[in-house]
Order: structure tokens, then sequence, then C-alpha cells
């Protein structure tokens, strides 16, 4: 167990929706990660934050959007789904921003839009 | 920006037989590079990290790694592989071009037969 928390594990949805992803980092851990892994795309980086503040963007679509709260959780909100948002949504934390430092990962919330 | 490439998409091997997963780098400055492994179903998991010092790198499971500045690689090891460690392995670099950010490579599965 890493010690990072994702829910929900898995979620169905219909096109047109949104649906919100909860990440609870490790204890202590200020940065969190977000990711996407789909078949034909690999583990694409979404997004970053580090004690509330937005430090890294990867190729999060307008459509995504995230935030981390005062108590370190973070969530990730998906809106206007489309059939190619299916994937595997992975949240990491690592303790500090550094570049020796290592991030674990949570489960993952597997998305299905249909 | 910095980037890791994995070269091959899936290695094949018996068990008791050595293992390499290969990864290549590109970085300016000093490289941050970590390995993880991806079980079915399951999150990435952490293995081990290079940042300075010994370019035998020793991690998790009873995986190793080699840093070779030369060459720009830093390929993952075990002596004897196990049919449990079948599994997709990730290797990563912090893009300290954009704060630090994860950036994976595309993995490479690994199967271990009987």
């Amino acid at each position: 167990d890493s010690g990072v928390t994702q829910t929900p594990k898995h979620l169905i949805t219909a096109t047109g929706q949104r649906v919100t992803l909860r990440c609870s980092p490790r204890s202590g851990d200020l940065s969190v990660y977000w990711y996407q892994q789909s078949l034909d795309q690999g583990l694409q980086f979404l997004i970053q934050y580090y004690n509330g503040e937005e430090r890294a963007k990867g190729n999060i679509l307008e459509r995504f959007s995230a935030q981390q709260f005062p108590d370190l959780h973070s969530e990730l909100n998906l809106s206007s789904l489309e059939l190619g948002d299916s994937a595997l949504y992975f949240c990491a934390s690592s303790a500090l921003l550094g570049m020796n430092t290592e991030a674990f990962f949570g489960q993952g919330t597997r998305l299905t839009v249909v | 920006a910095q980037s890791v490439a994995q070269p091959e998409d899936q290695v094949n091997v018996a068990e008791g037989n050595p293992l390499t997963v290969k990864c290549t780098y590109s970085v300016s400055g000093n490289p941050y590079l970590f390995w993880y492994v991806q079980y079915p179903n399951r999150g990435l998991q952490f293995l081990l990290k290079y940042i300075t010092g010994d370019n035998l790198v020793k991690g998790s499971y009873g995986f190793e790694a080699e840093f070779n500045k030369s060459q720009t690689s830093f390929h993952l090891k075990k002596p004897s592989a196990l049919v449990s460690d079948s599994a997709l392995y990730f290797c990563a670099v912090r893009d300290v071009t954009n704060d630090y950010k994860l950036s994976f490579g595309a993995g490479t599965t690994v199967t271990v037969r009987a």
C-alpha cells in the first residue's frame, strides 16, 4: 500500500457528463501529480500541484481541471466527457518538489465513458 | 524537455534467466532517473532511483539498475527472473526544465515463462 488513496476505483458515465476524481496523498506529502493512462497513449502527465499551487502542466485538455485543497487532497474534474476520455487516471504524491524524490502512486480510478 | 525512451515494447525471458529492461535518457544537466513497475490492475510501484554516486543502484524485489553516462542509459536488471516479475515496467526522469515533473517512458511489458 503506497499510502495514496484514490476514489472512486471505478466510474462509468455517459458522454457529455462531468465527473470528479479524488486523491488523498500520503501523510505529509505536499506534491500531487495526475496522470492519464490509456492503451494507445501510455502514461501521460496531466498536472502537478505543490502545497496548493499549480506548478506544472502537461497535455491536459481544457475540459479538464484540477485543484489541491488546503488539507492537501486533490480533485481532478473532467467535463463534457467523450468516449476517448475512457482511461485509468492515477494520482501520485511526493514529499517535496525536488529532483531526487520519488513519487508514490495510488491504485487509480478507471473511468469508462459510454 | 527531458525525456526517457524504452526501445523495447516487450521482453520475454525464461524463469531463472537474467532479465534486462532497457532505458535511455535525454537530459540537460544531471539526470534523476527512476524505475517503476505496474502489475495488472494496480498502480505504479517505485523500484529504485539514481540520483548520484554509484552507477549500480539496488532496489526492491532483487532489481538493480546500471547508470551509464557515456551511453545515456539506465537499464533495469535482475540476475534471475521469476514468473511473478511479469508486469509492465516504466523508466522515468525528473524534468528539471518543467518544475521537476516526472516524465515516463512508454513502458516495457515483461513476460517471464515458467
